[in-house]
């Protein structure tokens, strides 16, 4: 059971575009929703998180818009850049519990020159 | 100070095998979990520790996986008879726990290939 949904799998982007990663959740108890970028043979590392409470988060070039009705979040990463290729993962917890991230199967983005 | 690391960075081992993978959370951290990541797959969550005490193995997908915690610090995840199917990067993290919102920090991860 995929308790979040990610798309795309995969994401060509030219520099200085804008990318775009959706996620979807189903369930109601999550509370805390994070991103995070992978680049390959790393861990992941945080890059950006939002509560339930606020439909946007901005962190430079990186925001989070929620939609708490259609339990749907997204990443935008603007004028994107090469160093931005890697694979992001959307996230889910629920703070309540043993804070276990839920995660997203990640979207491998490129961004070309 | 260091982060969350992890060894070995890879293992190859033939099927039938025990294999076990270290984690070294960063010091002071009480929270300690085990993911795993499978080629094409998001990340899988396995077992939380609190301290020394396992409270959530939801996770573990068989009983040939276990995992224990000493010292509130180092951890190792066991698989028992390994399978092809367990094939993976497993990586650990490690929180601190005060404050609801703090952030896993995760290692690099043990690549485990299961010939």
């Amino acid at each position: 059971q995929q308790q979040v949904k990610q798309s795309p799998q995969s994401l060509i982007v030219q520099k200085g575009g804008i990318s775009i990663i959706n996620c979807a959740y189903e369930n109601t108890a999550f509370d805390y929703f994070p991103w995070y970028q992978q680049f390959p043979g790393k861990g992941p590392a945080l890059l950006i998180a939002i509560r339930p409470d606020v439909s946007e988060k901005k962190e430079g070039r990186f925001t989070i818009s929620f939609n708490k009705s259609a339990k749907q979040f997204s990443l935008h990463i603007m004028d994107s850049q090469p160093g931005d290729s890697a694979t992001y993962f959307c996230a889910a917890l629920n703070t309540g519990t043993a804070s276990k991230l839920t995660f997203g199967t990640g979207t491998r983005l490129q961004v070309t020159l | 100070g260091a982060g969350v690391s992890q060894s070995p960075s890879n293992k190859v081992t033939e099927k039938g095998k025990d294999v076990e993978l270290r984690c070294d959370p960063i010091s002071g951290h009480t929270a300690l979990y085990w993911y795993r990541q499978s080629l094409g797959q998001g990340l899988e969550f396995l077992i939380y520790f609190q301290g020394n005490s396992a409270p959530d193995k939801s996770g573990l997908p068989s009983d040939r996986f276990s995992a224990e915690r000493t010292g509130g610090s180092v951890s190792t995840l066991t698989i028992q008879r390994t399978q092809q199917e367990d094939s993976a990067v497993y990586l650990c993290a490690s929180r601190a726990l005060a404050g609801m919102y703090n952030e896993q920090f995760f290692g690099p991860g043990t690549r485990l290939t299961v010939l």
